[in-house]
């Protein structure tokens, strides 16, 4: 079965320090991973997604993310937090017309 | 460019009373439709998808029923609502690589 797995429930980061978001998925023949961000009472916003090529994928508002075929990891990153950064974050995995999503890392500034 | 729209954005409802979100799609022909829910503090949960007009596939056994009766409209029913039935729907619609975009979502309380 399908799965991803987003091991932080919640990330307590201070304003402008770096930030990783851990995401590891279930390995498939063909891998399309995704990562969204959810502000409060607000749909999904896709934030990047890797379908093939480089490796490493940058997406908006300053993030990027490293697909890891070895390690099954798709981890997001940003080198510097606002507290505009403050939201639900959900990886995603791509397969049979639909997404598994993890359970969402709440990430929170601390100014 | 593609736009999605679900109304209404609030919605609240007696226990029992009959329910209809509607999902619309612009800009874009054939799409994968999907509707989720979110409960309070949790991660989404796949009620439905649609891959075309009239098919629908169900996820989870439960008191919600879904349509699709033009191209890019999408319907969530339920005869009768259950307190259980809270939460925000969320309608998405796939791109060509599997990512999805998402509407607003509606926030459903039933009392």
């Amino acid at each position: 079965a399908q799965s991803v797995t987003q091991l932080d429930s919640q990330v307590p980061v201070f304003e402008e320090a770096p930030v990783e978001l851990r995401c590891n998925y279930s390995s498939s023949v063909s891998v399309y991973l995704f990562w969204y961000v959810q502000y409060p009472n607000q749909g999904l916003q896709l934030l990047l997604k890797y379908l093939s090529g480089s490796t490493l994928v940058k997406g908006i508002n300053g993030f990027e993310a490293e697909f890891n075929k070895s390690q099954t990891s798709f981890h997001l990153r940003k080198p510097s937090v606002h507290i505009s950064d403050t939201a639900e974050y959900f990886c995603a995995k791509n397969g049979n017309e639909k997404l598994t999503f993890g359970t969402g890392t709440r990430l929170t500034i601390i100014p | 460019s593609q736009t999605i729209h679900q109304w209404p954005a609030t919605l609240v409802q007696p226990v029992g009373s009959p329910l209809s979100l509607e999902c619309t799609v612009e800009g874009t022909s054939n799409p994968n439709l999907y509707w989720y829910r979110q409960a309070a503090g949790r991660g989404l949960q796949l009620l439905f998808y649609s891959v075309g007009i009239g098919q629908i596939s169900s996820e989870v056994p439960q008191n919600l029923s879904a349509s699709r009766p033009q191209d890019r409209q999408f319907i969530l029913s339920s005869k009768k609502l259950l307190l259980s039935d809270s939460g925000f729907y969320l309608c998405a619609w796939s791109g060509q690589g599997g990512e999805q975009y998402f509407g607003p979502g509606t926030r459903l309380t039933v009392t």
